[in-house]
């Protein structure tokens, strides 16, 4: 079975840019989480998505959006982009909502550079 | 709180036992968790525990757990050179986990 699957590997863009990264949970699971990891750092808690609606955000500025489509597959949006939302941001995905003694598992990650 | 701190480094010779240690702040019955990531790779989950459990074993892992002193450890016996990675302790608050900065583990023969 596949894992968490995210597009594209790596991305180069330049400041002002917008960029969408998507994300594929492991199937049968319905909750799709975004995190952002910064290097040399633990990763930072971004959204999280059940269900198709946002049931928690972390402490990032607006120009950071996200969706779930009905396949529960997500796309995180970051516009205007900065050199300091170069990072390695990560997908995960949850049976359910994350609650209780669900597991929480990672894709590889996009690794975005702002230039 | 969602402060978890980490020692940064460790070495370890090849075929020793390492152990990776943790501090949490979050009062609350809560669930903590042990990723590994290795270079250019996403988080592989290796094992959690409980908050009202004291240890779990899973083959050459085991986590002990210290609540009066939220003190969180993972000891990985006879460590082999595929052990080396960074390894990131969290804890979960709600439906997010919280990590800490992560424990780069280096393997030497």
């Amino acid at each position: 079975d596949a894992g968490v699957t995210q597009s594209p590997t790596h991305l180069i863009k330049t400041r002002g840019q917008h960029v969408t990264l998507r994300c594929s949970p492991i199937s049968g699971h319905k909750s799709v989480s975004w995190y952002q990891q910064v290097l040399g750092q633990g990763p930072q808690f971004i959204f999280q998505y059940y269900e198709k609606e946002e049931r928690g955000r972390g402490n990032f500025p607006d120009r950071f959006s996200a969706r779930q489509f009905p396949n529960y597959s997500s796309e995180l949006n970051v516009n205007a982009l900065l050199l300091g939302d170069s990072a390695l941001y990560l997908c995960a995905s949850s049976l359910e909502s994350f609650v209780d003694n669900e597991k929480l598992f990672f894709g590889s990650g996009t690794q975005l550079s702002v230039l | 709180g969602e402060d978890v701190e980490q020692s940064l480094f460790l070495s370890v010779r090849e075929g020793d036992s390492s152990v990776i240690n943790c501090t949490y702040t979050d009062s609350s019955s809560t669930y903590l968790y042990w990723y590994k990531q290795e270079p250019g790779a996403g988080l592989q989950l290796l094992t959690y525990i409980f908050s009202n459990m004291d240890m779990k074993q899973d083959q050459r892992l085991t986590v002990l757990l210290n609540k009066k002193d939220k003190h969180l450890s993972l000891r990985i016996a006879d460590t082999q050179t595929g052990d080396s990675a960074i390894y990131f302790c969290a804890e979960r608050n709600d439906y997010k986990l919280s990590f800490g900065a992560g424990t780069t583990v280096t393997v030497r023969a």
